[in-house]
């Protein structure tokens, strides 16, 4: 079974800081790899997935991703915080096996400070 | 175009009463999921159907929970005799067949009393 681990539940970093959130995974096979970002009382919105190919993956609003198959992660990073980063971030996984449905981590709540 | 749909957005209800939550996916998209997102269990698959083939239920948490795609279209996933551990953010997502990226709604927030 997959499973994803996120490491720190609550993130806090300084308008302009780096952003760093850690995702580790769990498959027997390569998966899929997605963030979400999810914004107070809204669904979830696509960040970034890897797929195949290049393992660096560039997203929407300056964050990117690494996909390290000897290290099973996929870390978010984002060189400087805005304050509208300020959200809950969803790391996922899916493969072809499971009919592409999703296994979430816990989720990390990033604040930001002015 | 339009996304994902859900209605109702906000669901209060009193224990051992059935609900309804309704999805309305992309048009095109053949693919459905519904997941829930609680408090002491983040976000869990539900269910997932695929055009005509049988839909893979092994997400129900209990046989109070069904759900049903009509059309290859509308969704509607139903609890019965809803119990207070089923207050939740109920999820619906759809894709293409071949697209590994899923498409959320803004979900149905329901409050079992």
């Amino acid at each position: 079974a997959q499973s994803v681990t996120q490491l720190g539940s609550h993130v806090s970093v300084s308008e302009g800081a780096l952003v760093l959130l850690r995702c580790n995974y769990s498959s027997s096979v390569p998966p899929y790899l997605f963030w979400y970002v999810q914004y107070p009382n809204q669904g979830l919105q696509l960040l970034l997935k890897y797929t195949t190919g290049a393992t660096l993956v560039k997203g929407i609003n300056g964050f990117e991703a690494e996909f390290k198959k000897s290290e099973t992660s996929f870390h978010l990073t984002k060189p400087s915080a805005h304050m509208s980063d300020a959200a809950e971030y969803f790391c996922a996984v899916s493969d072809v096996g499971s009919n592409y449905k999703l296994t979430f981590g816990k989720g990390t709540l990033l604040t930001v400070n002015p | 175009g339009a996304g994902v749909s859900q209605s109702p957005s906000n669901k209060v209800t009193e224990k051992g009463k059935d609900v309804e939550l309704r999805c309305d996916p992309i048009s095109g998209h053949t693919a459905l999921y519904w997941y829930r997102q609680s408090l002491g269990q983040g976000l869990e698959f539900l269910i997932y159907f695929q055009g005509n083939s049988a839909p893979d239920k092994s997400g129900l948490p209990s046989d109070r929970f069904s759900a049903e795609r009509t059309g290859g279209s509308v969704s509607t996933l139903t609890i019965q005799r809803t119990q207070q551990e089923d207050s939740a953010v109920y999820l619906c997502a759809s894709t293409t067949e071949r697209e590994e990226t899923q498409y959320f709604g803004p979900g149905t927030r329901l409050l079992v009393l």
